[in-house]
């Protein structure tokens, strides 16, 4: 069973940084490409980040390009994602998702999520 | 960047009732691999969120037959037929074509 679970939430005051990370199981971690995806409270979803199977190809919303940093340890099964610079903005419920590239192109499994709360 | 238009914020509708919910692209989505790179996710309180529909026509492992993508170009439709109490919700199309992706706003299908 596909299993995404997203950890690292919390509150932070605004400036500061945090880590998130998204442990997937039930699959070849290695062999599919992951994005993050935020949902303010109360909005739709918004894509933030997209990373390849090696890691070799990685794009961002330009809200977060040059403050956020996407990330993978294929040894750890483990997805990251650096955030610095938080804005008030940047407050929403975070998932991890992956990508199926080879049949669909699309974001076949996703997490529960974790909150990030920026206030002072 | 590719926009996604949902004109429709909620749409009203009784159990059993035939829905079509728009989604409306700023450009193609057409690849060179004849395929629309357009998929739908459904989210529903409590659950993950879970995906429908993918190059616009295909649904995916599990989903039922009653929802159905159809659409091309610019503009995509998700019907769902003999609406039931499990699918009010909230519905996004994302375009995967290319970067940034973008989603639509969301549909919110509530009880008439």
């Amino acid at each position: 069973e596909v299993q995404l679970v997203e950890s690292g939430g919390g509150l932070v005051q605004p400036g500061r940084s945090l880590k998130l990370s998204c442990l997937a199981s039930g699959f070849t971690f290695s062999n599919y490409g992951m994005n993050w995806i935020r949902q303010a409270p109360g909005k739709g979803l918004e894509w933030v980040a997209s990373i390849s199977s090696s890691s070799s190809y990685i794009y961002y919303a330009d809200t977060v390009k040059g403050r956020f940093t996407i990330s993978r340890d294929n040894a750890k099964n483990t997805l990251y994602l650096q955030m610095t610079s938080l804005r008030s903005e940047d407050t929403a419920l975070y998932y991890c998702a992956r990508h199926r590239y080879l049949t669909g192109h699309y974001f076949d499994y996703w997490g529960q999520g974790v909150m990030v709360t920026v206030s002072s | 960047q590719i926009t996604l238009t949902q004109q429709a914020e909620s749409l009203w509708i009784s159990p059993g009732e035939r829905v079509s919910i728009t989604c409306r692209a700023s450009q193609s989505l057409l690849y060179t691999d004849g395929k629309h790179y357009l998929s739908w996710y459904q989210q529903r309180p409590g659950q993950t969120t879970k995906a429908l529909i993918y190059h616009a026509s295909v649904r995916t492992d599990g989903v039922p037959t009653r929802f159905i993508g159809s659409g091309s170009g610019t503009e995509f439709t998700l019907s769902i037929e003999h609406v039931q109490p499990e699918d009010f919700a909230i519905y996004y199309c994302l375009q995967t074509l290319k970067s940034p992706y973008t989603f639509g706003a969301g549909t919110k299908l509530e009880l008439k």
